[in-house]
């Protein structure tokens, strides 16, 4: 069964730095394309970004209000995903949640980040 | 930056069918998949490549896709199927950037 338990997260003041990690087991995690997304309170979905495949080239690519200051990584070794964030926003406030797949079918538990000061 | 439209909400009554629509300028040449969201909950894919159903998601659940168009179809919707629905798309020629839509509120009563 597929599982994406994901940790990190919590309070961080504007301009600030804190990293999301996604365990991921269950499939072949070295074969998957994974993608970040979050959601504002009462707010609608947002595409964060997604990284490629090792094979594929591993390359991420971010949506463009965290473009330059988030960065998305794995460790296939680990089968763990991470988002790391920096220069934090107020409006980066969100339940973040990693996801399988360049067109997700399988979803973290989601994790709350509050930019507040 | 590419954009997907949806109506904010949606109503009906128990038994009717229900629609929502997508509207994108790449949607005749990329795919629209559908997403259901229940509250508190994580997403659900219902629908990829604009009409397939994922394996466990209810016949009653169905897509389309004509033109700038993708349609959701929820036909004798349930009150259960009272949820938010987002569908989800790229713009860019070699889909490196995706995008939801700003979701349909589904009310069923």
């Amino acid at each position: 069964e597929v599982h994406l338990v994901q940790s990190g997260g919590g309070l961080v003041t504007p301009g600030g730095s804190l990293i999301l990690a996604c365990a991921a087991s269950g499939f072949n995690f070295t074969d998957a394309w994974m993608t970040w997304v979050r959601q504002a309170p009462g707010k609608g979905l947002e595409w964060v970004g997604r990284i490629a495949t090792k094979r594929d080239g591993g390359t991420a690519d971010y949506g463009a209000p965290v473009r330059g200051r988030f960065v998305i990584s794995r460790d296939d070794s680990k089968t763990m995903l991470f988002l790391q964030m920096n220069s934090l926003k107020t409006e980066d406030t969100a339940v973040y949640y990693c996801a399988a797949g360049i067109v997700p079918a399988r979803w973290g538990q989601g994790t709350l980040v509050t930019v507040s000061s | 930056s590419y954009e997907l439209t949806q109506p904010p909400s949606v109503s009906v009554s128990p038994g009717q069918t229900a629609r929502i629509t997508c509207s994108g300028d790449a949607l005749p040449k990329k795919f629209a998949f559908w997403y259901q969201q229940k509250s508190g909950q994580a997403p659900l894919l219902i629908i990829y490549e604009d009409n397939k159903l994922p394996s466990g998601i209810a016949d009653r659940f169905s897509g389309s896709s004509s033109g700038t168009l993708a349609t959701l179809t929820i036909s004798e919707a349930q009150v259960e199927d009272e949820a938010d629905y987002y569908c989800y798309s790229t713009g860019d020629s070699d889909s490196h950037n995706w995008v939801f839509g700003g979701g349909t509120k589904l009310t069923v009563l």
